[in-house]
């Protein structure tokens, strides 16, 4: 079946520091992959996405680039703030079979960082 | 605002009670999904409806049950409730139809169950 793996985490940052959150899946198909993030007492907020080979999703400074080669889609920003504290979730869109769009979720990474 | 409302926003019960979880998804959307977030499960699929149809089951305990109304609006029922319930559980909507599975969803704010 579908799985999505995140870096373990939680990652501690100090502001302006470079971010990266690996996210590794597998996947039959042709998945579309999604970061999702979740700031505290909140829901979940879709951040970006990217539905095929080699697109690039960015969205508030945040980029992440679909690798088939090596099923990846990790999640960066060059510059993080004090406000990006928040649970970042990666997630592929199941493309196939029965399943109409539901997503399988990385287990998330608690980010902080720090001024 | 996603535009996807859930209700009620918290909720505390007894073990071995009922509870029923509402979500009402964006205007438009067909498709209805419902997630569990617990700390030692992480998100966990549950079930999917479209169009008033069952359409997909995840790790959907016999003990609970959804449906989706004429409406659109969408029910989750939590029956025999045990302490490992506790969970946020999240309604999600999309657009997706049949043959465009990869259309993102939209979360709502989700309903805290708190099971004692």
């Amino acid at each position: 079946g579908n799985s999505v793996t995140q870096m373990e985490g939680p990652v501690t940052l100090s502001e302006e520091a470079f971010l990266t959150i690996n996210c590794t899946y597998t996947a039959t198909g042709y998945p579309s992959l999604f970061w999702y993030v979740q700031y505290p007492g909140e829901g979940l907020q879709l951040l970006l996405k990217a539905t095929k080979a080699d697109d690039k999703g960015s969205n508030k400074g945040f980029e992440a680039t679909y690798r088939k080669e090596t099923t990846s889609f990790h999640l960066e920003k060059g510059s993080v703030q004090v406000s990006d504290s928040a649970v970042y979730f990666c997630a592929l869109s199941d493309a196939g079979g029965t399943s109409y769009g539901k997503l399988t979720f990385g287990q998330g990474t608690i980010l902080t960082v720090h001024p | 605002d996603s535009g996807v409302t859930q209700t009620p926003k918290h909720l505390i019960t007894a073990t071995g009670q009922r509870v029923t979880l509402r979500c009402s998804p964006r205007s438009g959307d067909l498709s209805v999904y419902w997630y569990q977030q617990s700390l030692d499960q992480g998100l966990q699929f549950l079930i999917q409806y479209y169009n008033g149809e069952e359409r997909a089951k995840g790790n959907i305990l016999e003990r609970f049950s959804a449906q989706q109304f004429p409406d659109l609006h969408s029910e989750l029922n939590l029956s025999s409730l045990e302490l490992g319930d506790s969970a946020l559980y999240f309604c999600a909507s999309s657009v997706a139809r049949d043959r465009v599975w990869s259309t993102e969803a939209f979360f709502g704010q989700g309903t805290r169950l708190t099971v004692v």
